[in-house]
């Protein structure tokens, strides 16, 4: 079993439509990390948590230690949020800080 | 700011060949990594560097060398490149490696071995 699991794997929706990606994890973790990759391939931090929730925009990120378990939400999606959205958690352990990544959901916004 | 630069973006190599991937920050960070990323898998960590001077394998390290130039510079070499290296390279940059401060990524090398 992976330590980091995302779902779903694929994602089409409608423009306008309210999005959510999920990712589960095994581990103790000091933070989780979601970074969008565009579709030229570059990766990009949207948000780092390590309680609560965080809102940037029309992306809001959540996570739920107890659980083990994080959300990012995108409002009114737009085809230009057409991406691989990937989550990504540092271990708490010593020697285990390293960060470990899902697989990435990759998510496309019809117009 | 250029942020993180890495060089070339696509490089084909026959079988045996070496070949440099470079990578460049500018964000004065201390902490530099180089991942793979490879279909169905996530970003893997081949090596890093926690701050100038010093160099640690990552997940994947086998067939792969580095050397940390400057603060500025991470390389990563194969010395004898073979099929199953064949992936897309990401080098990464951070403040220091064991805060959660964001990690910085370049664009990526795509890189076939023939």
């Amino acid at each position: 079993k992976n330590e980091v699991e995302q779902s779903p794997q694929n994602l089409t929706a409608q423009e306008g439509e309210f999005i959510t990606i999920n990712c589960s994890y095994s581990v103790g973790i000091s933070a989780l990390h979601w970074l969008q990759q565009h579709p030229g391939g570059g990766i990009v931090s949207l948000f780092m948590l390590s309680s609560g929730k965080k809102k940037h925009g029309r992306l809001i990120a959540t996570i739920n230690i107890q659980e083990k378990h994080s959300s990012l939400h995108i409002t009114a999606s737009h085809p230009r949020d057409s991406a691989v959205y990937i989550c990504a958690v540092r271990g708490t352990n010593f020697g285990n800080e390293k960060l470990t990544f899902g697989t990435g959901t990759r998510l496309t916004i019809i117009p | 700011n250029a942020g993180v630069t890495q060089t070339p973006k696509f490089q084909v190599l026959k079988t045996g060949q070496s070949m440099t991937l470079q990578c460049a920050q500018d964000m004065n960070h201390n902490s530099m990594y180089w991942y793979r990323q490879d279909p169905g898998m996530g970003l893997r960590l081949i090596y890093y560097s926690a701050s100038e001077g010093t160099t640690d394998k990552g997940e994947v390290p086998n067939g792969y060398n580095v050397s940390r130039l400057n603060k500025r510079e991470f390389s990563l070499r194969l010395e004898s490149a073979a099929p199953s290296q064949t992936s897309v390279y990401f080098c990464a940059s951070s403040e220091w490696q064991h805060s959660n401060q964001p990690q910085h990524f370049g664009d990526g090398t795509r890189l076939s071995i023939l």
